[in-house]
């Protein structure tokens, strides 16, 4: 069974600088994707980027990139430049190629972006 | 416009009532879910149906039953609540069940029984 792991339940960053969330993952799958979602306070479920395994480039969007190791197992996330509004919890997600494939979280990591 | 809607945002009940969460979407997607969070953030799938029939169905108590009128509606019926029903109750679309598609998540209902 695929489970993911995310060993860090909280960080602070001061705003403009950098941070990074880890996320490690257990599959026996060749083929699969990876995503890291946001819940603000609102507690609206937010994509913030994603991976797919097949790919080696690392996945950019904007102030969001993340560092993918297959070998490894390890998709963690970086946050550049943070800003005020990147506070929320963050959730590490695999999910398999097939169409009755789950998308399986991670247990969230809480960051806190200070003035 | 809201792309995937939940009906209520928070409810209130006592045990042993019986309720219902209505999810819309307006996206033109083919596949819904249902997840669940729980008191400490855990993120689970329950459900899934693709062109309203179901695909997925995790070990979900059978209290719980889904039912998709059609494409863009899935709701979630709950039979006999219990105090361990109360989460956070989370319904997603996707364009299709395959991995690839990005899921759009609605607000969430907030559920909490007394």
């Amino acid at each position: 069974a695929q489970t993911v792991t995310q060993s860090q339940p909280e960080m602070s960053v001061q705003e403009a600088e950098t941070v990074t969330l880890s996320c490690t993952y257990d599959t026996s799958e060749s083929n699969y994707y990876l995503f890291w979602y946001k819940q603000p306070p609102s507690r609206q479920m937010i994509l913030v980027i994603r991976q797919e395994a097949y790919k080696q480039q690392n996945a950019t969007e904007n102030r969001f990139s993340v560092n993918f190791q297959k070998a490894a197992k390890s998709f963690s996330l970086k946050i550049s430049d943070s800003q005020l509004g990147d506070t929320a919890m963050y959730f590490c997600a695999f999910r398999d190629s097939s169409n009755t494939g789950k998308l399986i979280f991670g247990q969230g990591t809480t960051l806190q972006v200070k003035p | 416009d809201t792309a995937v809607s939940q009906t209520p945002k928070y409810l209130v009940t006592q045990m042993g009532n019986d309720k219902s969460i209505k999810c819309e979407q307006n996206l033109g997607h083919d596949t819904m879910y249902w997840y669940k969070q729980d008191s400490k953030k855990f993120l689970k799938i329950m459900f899934s149906y693709n062109n309203k029939e179901l695909i997925i169905n995790e070990t979900v108590p059978n209290r719980f039953s889904p039912k998709s009128p059609d494409k863009a509606h899935l709701n979630l019926h709950i039979n006999s609540l219990e105090l361990g029903d109360s989460a956070v109750y989370f319904c997603a679309s996707s364009q299709g069940p395959g991995g690839h598609y990005e899921q759009y998540f609605g607000p969430g209902t907030r559920l909490t029984v007394t």
